[in-house]
């Protein structure tokens, strides 16, 4: 199987709470990213945890992570339609020299 | 303000042909990457380089070339031996990572969309 597994699509209300999901397979995973595409951009840094953290909040997001179950989330508050992209999850590993190893990204559409 | 600009935004690369990709950054960071995304997928690591005039190879380095003279520069070659370049190609730095643990996190440019013609 893949080393980093996302849902491909989400769809949302603009107002109501989303919710992406990540799952990794490596344990020596010592980071784990968030970021956000939008249309023909970049990748924007949203948050990262430590992988001994199960929690970390900022402003409207918040991140979840279970390390027995190797699964993370990114919770976004009052989704907004400005928040519609693809969201990548990324992993790094010991000793990886900060290589990232990226999921295939969530598109998130968010409907008014 | 820092950041990482690539240009051009889109390149046409012609059969047989190499062409460069620029990316340049002004964060003062030691460490650069570069990255390929196909629709649908992922970013697949290509070259990367922790320190001036030194690069590794990633997953993806057949048919790329990289070169690291300057700390602020990491031009990205797509030579002819590419078969398949149509990508967008995306650049990032971070401050040097630690031997074991990976901290710092990446900042990425915009990105190049080549083409072939």
């Amino acid at each position: 199987g893949e080393d980093v597994e996302q849902s491909l699509f989400l769809s949302v209300r603009e107002g109501d709470s989303s919710v992406i999901n990540c799952t990794y397979t490596d344990s020596s995973s010592t980071y784990l990213y968030w970021y956000k595409q939008e249309p023909g951009a970049g990748l924007q840094l949203l948050t990262y945890i430590f992988s001994n953290m199960d929690m970390k909040q900022d402003q409207r997001l918040t991140v979840l992570l279970n390390k027995k179950d190797k699964h993370l989330s990114l919770r976004i508050a009052d989704t907004q339609t400005g928040d519609s992209a693809i969201y990548f999850c990324a992993e790094t590993r010991l000793g990886s020299q900060g290589n990232l190893i990226f999921g295939k990204g969530t598109k998130l559409s968010v409907k008014p | 303000d820092g950041g990482i600009t690539q240009s051009p935004k889109y390149l046409f690369r012609k059969e047989g042909q190499n062409v460069t990709l620029s990316c340049e950054q002004n964060l003062n960071h030691d460490a650069m990457y570069w990255y390929r995304q196909d629709p649908g997928q992922g970013l697949r690591l290509i070259y990367y380089s922790q320190i001036v005039n030194d690069f590794q190879k990633g997953d993806i380095a057949e048919g790329y070339s990289v070169s690291r003279e300057k700390k602020e520069s990491f031009p990205l070659t797509v030579t002819s031996a590419q078969k398949n370049p149509t990508a967008f190609y995306l650049c990032a730095s971070s401050i040097r990572q630690g031997r074991r643990y990976s901290n710092q996190p990446q900042h990425f440019g915009d990105g190049t969309r080549l083409s072939i013609l």
